[in-house]
Parts: structure tokens; C-alpha cells; sequence
């Protein structure tokens, strides 16, 4: 049973504009999520990290938690052709153990 | 610092071979993964160390040995694999349960 779900798109969207990636997860002890971008070949690269309710920023990136409904997103401003890659959702299992778990990621193809 | 060193970036070993890949942090990081990657698929989890102690296994083939000589080393010792086993493997490292993860950059294994 997937603990963390992504649509794995690809999402399309032109330059300029805002992507908005989407992530849920079913264990409600999860506390903390992240998201990552992988580049073809590459490998993930940690661009948020979430701990609570509500948004948070970092330039032209804002991490969305809502653990009432059990979602994660992350929206993307300004989208560049340079932001083209997969997008990851990891978010942490609870049960005694804190397992780091992936989502199957979604594709983001930014075009000009 | 966020670096996560990996060697060596390609592998290419007969099923009869054995080898190690190494992964090295100096962030005083606690927490150590081995993860695994195949083509267009989510990273897998293979094994998380916490202050040097294997703590989770996930039913990994004994094929692959990990192992954890200290806080700022990780090795994946590999024998007899299979073809299969061809992927991306990578190492990450957190300062401790459910806080970031960074990563490295990847060994590119083939199995011949």
C-alpha cells in the first residue's frame, strides 16, 4: 500500500506561469514532508521542507500543508523552461518508526 | 555544506563480482539511507542507519550488505547480483528522524 501519492502527470504548463504540484499521503502521524526536483539522470535535490499547517515560501516556491485533509502541494511562480523536471513528494511514516517515503513523482515540463 | 559524496559515480560488474559503493557526509548527520532508483520510478528505500545502527531493513536481498563503520561513512557491499539489480543508488543523510534528507549524487550500477 503507497503511503504517499502524485499524480505523475507530465503537467504541462507555459513560462510565466504558476505549477502547481499536488501530493496526499494516508498516515495521519506523518509530521513531516518534503518535496525534491530530479533533473533526467540526476539525482533528487531538496528544494522544500514542511513541518506544519499552513504555507511556507521560499522564493518562487510555497509549500502547502493541510494535515486535516491530508495533503501536501507545492506551487511553482514565474515558471521557467529550467523548472522542467520530475517533482517528488516524500513525507515521513510513523508507527514507531520514521520511514522516509517517496511518492511516485510528477513530471513538469515548463515550455516557452 | 549540504554535501553528500558518493563513489564512485558508474559501476560496471560481472554477477560473479563483488564490490562496494561508498558514501561519505560530513554534516553530523545521524541518520543514513540507501536508497534505490530504476528508470521513471520513485526512489526505493533499502536501509536507513540511525547512529550507526542498521534500523530499518527493507527486506533487501542479502545480495547487498550494508554497512556503517561511522558516523560519517556508508558502504553497500554488492555480490552475486542480477542483472535487475542495475539502477541508480543512491545515499542520502539527515541530521536526525524526520528532518531533510540530502543526497548524493548517485552510482550508476550495471550488472553484466
Amino acid at each position: 500500500q503507497k503511503e504517499v501519492e502524485q499524480n505523475s502527470g507530465p503537467l504541462s504548463v507555459p513560462e510565466g506561469a504558476i505549477a502547481s504540484l499536488n501530493c496526499t499521503y494516508s498516515d495521519r502521524g506523518s509530521q513531516s514532508f518534503f518535496w525534491y526536483r530530479q533533473y533526467s539522470g540526476k539525482s533528487p535535490e531538496l528544494i522544500m521542507s514542511i513541518y506544519s499547517n499552513g504555507d511556507k515560501e521560499d522564493g518562487r516556491f510555497t509549500a502547502q500543508l493541510n494535515k486535516a485533509s491530508q495533503y501536501v502541494s507545492l506551487l511553482i511562480r514565474d515558471s521557467q523552461p529550467s523548472d522542467s523536471a520530475t517533482y517528488l513528494c516524500a513525507g515521513g511514516v510513523s508507527g514507531g518508526s520514521y520511514i522516509p517515503t517517496f511518492g511516485r513523482g510528477t513530471s513538469l515540463i515548463v515550455h516557452p | 555544506d549540504t554535501e553528500v559524496t558518493q563513489t564512485p559515480k558508474h559501476l560496471v560488474m560481472g554477477m560473479t563480482n563483488k564490490k562496494s559503493l561508498k558514501c561519505e557526509q560530513h554534516m553530523g548527520h545521524r541518520a543514513m539511507y540507501w536508497y534505490k532508483q530504476k528508470a521513471k520510478k520513485p526512489p526505493e528505500l533499502m536501509f536507513v542507519y540511525s547512529y550507526e545502527k542498521l534500523s530499518i531493513n527493507e527486506s533487501v536481498p542479502s545480495r547487498f550488505s550494508p554497512e556503517c563503520p561511522n558516523s560519517s561513512l556508508l558502504n553497500l557491499h554488492l555480490h552475486a547480483l542480477q542483472p535487475e539489480d542495475s539502477a541508480l543508488y543512491l545515499c542520502a543523510s539527515s541530521l536526525g528522524a524526520s528532518t531533510e534528507a540530502f543526497f548524493g549524487q548517485g552510482t550508476r550500477l550495471t550488472v553484466v
